[in-house]
């Protein structure tokens, strides 16, 4: 496509609640990273995809956040047992490359009440 | 530990009027540096970055850049700024490695008043 989507724009989930959030990157590119923003905040890195490879998880906050990128290109970042601090806006991005700045999804906004 | 600094959380102006968004960065390593936009209810856009060469680095919508190595600086300029120039503007430093995540900055808020 002609960007990175991002699905749904919006996402309210009830505390404890599972909720899976989907990026659709720009086709062919090879790298996907996941960042998550809150409130007031600058992005801070979850999770980076080289294809289908996780090659670091290091930002993901608990074992509750579990990303996937089973076929090198859409990639889901799941939470389980939601709890209200991770209400926050979830961002995809994308690059052919990697170190030359990368193309941003429109965000997922994730509110646990 | 790579960080980077915004040191001005809000920076109000009148429009056409000159700003300068500030930004300082940490990093033992070399950096490829960059300027983010990001409008309300939006995904972040590149505004210019700087992976070598030129330490003057021009993006889009007449903003540029200096890179300055001695003082782990990275300010972002504009010579007249517009109304529609209101938004958030992240800093953000990735190290000069393949693979590695953008460190971003808290951000500056630029509001544009007439």
């Amino acid at each position: 496509g002609a960007g990175v989507s991002q699905s749904p724009r919006y996402k309210v989930a009830k505390r404890g609640q599972d909720v899976a959030l989907r990026c659709d990157p720009i086709s062919g590119h090879v790298s996907l990273f996941w960042y998550q923003q809150a409130l007031g905040q600058g992005p801070e890195f979850l999770t980076y995809f080289q294809n289908e490879a996780q090659l670091d998880k290091s930002g993901l906050p608990s074992d509750r956040f579990f990303a996937e990128r089973p076929e090198g290109s859409v990639s889901t970042l799941k939470i389980q047992r939601t709890q209200q601090e991770d209400s926050a806006v979830y961002l995809c991005a994308s690059s052919q490359t990697t170190g030359g700045g990368y193309t941003f999804g429109s965000g997922t906004r994730l509110t646990v009440v | 530990a790579q960080s980077v600094t915004q040191l001005d959380s809000q920076v109000p102006v009148f429009e056409e009027a000159p700003v300068e968004l500030r930004c300082n960065y940490s990093s033992s390593v070399s950096v490829y540096l960059f300027w983010y936009v990001q409008y309300p209810n939006q995904g972040l856009q590149l505004l210019l970055k700087y992976l070598s060469g030129s330490t003057l680095v021009k993006g889009i919508n007449g903003f540029e850049a200096e890179f300055n190595k001695s003082q782990t600086s990275f300010h972002l300029r504009k010579p007249s700024v517009h109304i529609s120039d209101t938004a958030e503007y992240f800093c953000a430093v990735s190290e000069n490695q393949a693979g590695t995540a953008l460190i971003f900055g808290k951000g500056t808020t630029l509001s544009v008043s007439s």
